[in-house]
C-alpha cells in the first residue's frame, strides 16, 4: 500500500514569514496529492490539491509543488497570518478509481507566532 | 449548507460497553469513509464504501469493529466491546464519486475508561 511521510512534526514562524511543509510517497501510481488543514476541533479541509500531470499550483498565499521523479511533494505558505494556525495534512491516492483512499500523512502543527 | 452530520461529538463510556458512532453524509455524496485520528497514528483509514457497499475494511479491527451503510443517508461504525485503546476521534467523511475531495464531518470523540 500507499505510505506517506511528512516533515516536520510541528512549525513555528512568525507572521509574514513563509512555511514549507514536505511530504513523500511511495507508490508510483499514485496521481492525486490534496492539502487538509485543520483547526482545533474540527475536521481537516480540503486547501488545494495537485494532480501528477501538472507540476505547480497556486491559489493566491498557498502554493503546492510536485516533483514524480523524486517522489515528493511540498506546501508553501506565503506571508503567513496567525489564521494560518493549524494543523496540516498531506495526502496521496489515485484519483477517480475507487482502487485506493486517500493515504494521510502524519500532520505538522503550524504556530504563526503574531 | 451541506455538511457531513455525525452523532454523538463526544461519548464516554468505560471499557466493554458498546459504542455506536453515525454519520449523515452529504446528499448526492455516495462515497463515504471512517478514519480514525490519534495523536500517535495520525488519520488512519478504517473502512470506506461506494454506493452503500464496503470496498475497503482493512484497517479496521475485525473482531471488535463493524461498520455498514443501511441507507444512503446513514453510515454506522460500531464497536463491541470497547477498550482504552479505542480512544480517539473518528471522523466520517463524503465524497462525490467523480471529484477528488473529501469533505470531513466534525468528528465524535471516543473515550474509553
Amino acid at each position: 500500500g500507499e505510505n506517506v511521510e511528512q516533515h516536520p512534526s510541528t512549525l513555528s514562524v512568525q507572521e509574514g514569514d513563509s512555511a514549507v511543509i514536505k511530504c513523500t510517497y511511495s507508490d508510483s501510481a499514485s496521481n492525486y496529492f490534496p492539502w487538509y488543514k485543520q483547526e482545533l476541533g474540527k475536521g481537516p479541509q480540503l486547501i488545494i490539491d495537485i494532480r501528477s500531470n501538472v507540476g505547480e499550483k497556486k491559489d493566491q498565499r498557498i502554493a503546492v509543488t510536485l516533483n514524480k521523479t523524486a517522489k515528493h511533494f511540498s506546501l508553501h505558505i506565503t506571508e503567513t497570518q496567525p489564521e494560518d494556525s493549524a494543523v496540516y495534512f498531506c495526502a496521496a491516492s489515485i484519483r477517480d478509481t475507487g482502487r485506493r483512499a486517500l493515504t494521510f500523512g502524519s500532520g505538522t502543527r503550524l504556530q504563526v507566532q503574531p | 449548507d451541506a455538511r457531513v452530520t455525525q452523532t454523538p461529538r463526544h461519548k464516554v463510556t468505560e471499557m466493554g460497553q458498546e459504542v455506536t458512532m453515525r454519520c449523515q453524509p452529504i446528499l448526492g455524496h455516495n462515497t463515504v469513509f471512517w478514519y480514525r485520528q490519534t495523536m500517535m497514528q495520525g488519520l488512519e483509514l478504517l473502512a470506506y464504501f461506494r454506493n452503500r457497499a464496503p470496498l475497503d475494511d482493512s484497517g479496521m479491527p475485525k473482531d471488535r469493529f463493524s461498520a455498514e451503510m443501511p441507507d444512503a443517508t446513514l453510515a454506522t461504525l460500531k464497536i463491541q466491546p470497547s477498550e482504552p485503546r479505542d480512544s480517539a476521534v473518528y471522523f466520517c467523511a463524503s465524497a462525490p464519486i467523480s471529484v477528488g475531495e473529501l469533505f470531513f464531518g466534525e468528528g465524535s470523540r471516543l473515550t474509553v475508561l
